[in-house]
This record gives structure tokens, sequence and C-alpha cells, in this order.
């Protein structure tokens, strides 16, 4: 079946540092991928998602590029804030309803 | 535009009763899903409804848990007989469409705790 693999569980950085967040899959068909985040007592929000090869989308800040060859959607930002400080989740749908990874939290600290 | 509302906020029982969590979707979207999110884990699909037709409930433990979506708008999960390990957060989501490239909106979710 479809899976998400998340490998960090805590990422701790200092803030202005650049962020780097892992996610691989595991699908039989060519799936969306997303990248959802979820704050402190908040419900998840999507941050991006992507279904074509190679392609870079980008929101407030983040970007994340679909590489279908290494089965990978990695999650970037150039520089960390303090308010980034949330937990990220990776999520794969292929015509069916999103499974999440185990999610990376990442804390920014000053 | 009003967003995914659920009740209760929380909720704490003992072993061996009974809950109903409640979802009322964004106005318009015609897929509901809900999750299990325990602590320190990501979301886990339990169902999802297109309108009110149940399209994959084969993670939903059907022994004691079940969801309905009678009219093809909000929705009810109940979990019989309630144990320890369903301790989690519980999200509703909704979207419109459900072929995989919609976003999903999620409520702010309903604590239980099994004591």
């Amino acid at each position: 079946g479809d899976s998400v693999t998340q490998t960090e569980g805590l990422v701790t950085l200092t803030e202005g540092l650049p962020v780097m967040l892992n996610c691989t899959y595991q699908s039989t068909y060519s799936p969306f991928l997303f990248w959802y985040v979820q704050h402190l007592n908040e419900a998840p929000k999507l941050l991006l998602k992507s279904f074509t090869d190679n392609k870079r989308p980008e929101h407030q800040g983040f970007h994340a590029t679909l590489h279908k060859s290494s089965s990978s959607f990695h999650l970037q930002k150039s520089s960390a804030q303090l308010s980034d400080s949330a937990l990220y989740y990776c999520a794969l749908s292929a015509l069916n309803a999103p499974r999440f990874g185990a999610g990376t939290k990442l804390s920014v600290k000053p | 535009e009003a967003g995914v509302t659920q009740s209760p906020r929380y909720a704490v029982l003992q072993e061996g009763q009974a809950v109903s969590f409640w979802c009322d979707p964004i106005s318009g979207h015609d897929t509901l899903y809900w999750y299990q999110q325990p602590r320190d884990q990501g979301p886990q699909l339990l169902v999802y409804f297109r309108d009110e037709a149940v399209i994959d409930n084969s993670q939903l433990p059907s022994d004691r848990f079940s969801a309905v979506r009678p009219k093809g708008t909000n929705s009810t999960l109940k979990i019989q007989s309630a144990k320890q390990g369903d301790t989690a957060t519980y999200l509703c989501a909704s979207s419109f469409g459900g072929q995989g490239a919609e976003t999903l909106y999620f409520g702010s979710g309903t604590r239980l705790t099994v004591l």
C-alpha cells in the first residue's frame, strides 16, 4: 500500500539557519504529495502540494520539489523563523484519501 | 466562510463507555474524512465519505467504531465501549472532490482521553 516516511522526529534549529525536512514515499500510482503544518493547539493546514515531477511549489518561504525518480518531496526554507516552530506532516494521495507520515517537529530557537 | 466545526472539544471517559463526535464540514464540500491522531503521531485515516456514501472504511475498527453521514452534510463518529488505546485526537476534514488533488480543511479536533 501507499506509505510516507519522515525520518526525523525532531529538528532543532537556530533562527536564520536553513530548514530541510525529509519526506520519501512509496506508491503504486503517481501520487499527489502534500506538506501540512500544524501549529500548537491548531488544526493542520496545507502548506503546499505537488503532482508534477521536478516542479517546485512555494508558499510562505517554504518550497518542495517532487522528485519521482527518488520518490522524495523534501521541504526546504532558506532561513528559519521563530514562527516556523510547528509540526510538519508529509502526506500522499493517489486517487483516495491522503495518508500522512509520522510528522517532524520543527523547533526554532533564538 | 465558516470552517470545519467539531464538537465536543474534549471528552474524558472510563473504559467501556460510549462517546460520539460530531462534525459539520465546510458548506459545499462533498467529501468528509475522519482521522485519528494519537499523541506524537500523524493523522491516520479511519473513514471517508463522498456525499452520504462510505468510500473507504477499511481502517475503522468496525466492532466498536461507526460513522455515518446520512444527508451528505454533517457526520457523526461513535465509539462503543471505549478502550485506553482509543486515547487520541479525532480530526474531521472536508474537501470538494475526493480524487486525490484536493486540499483538506481540518477542524480543531476532539481530544479524547480514556481512563
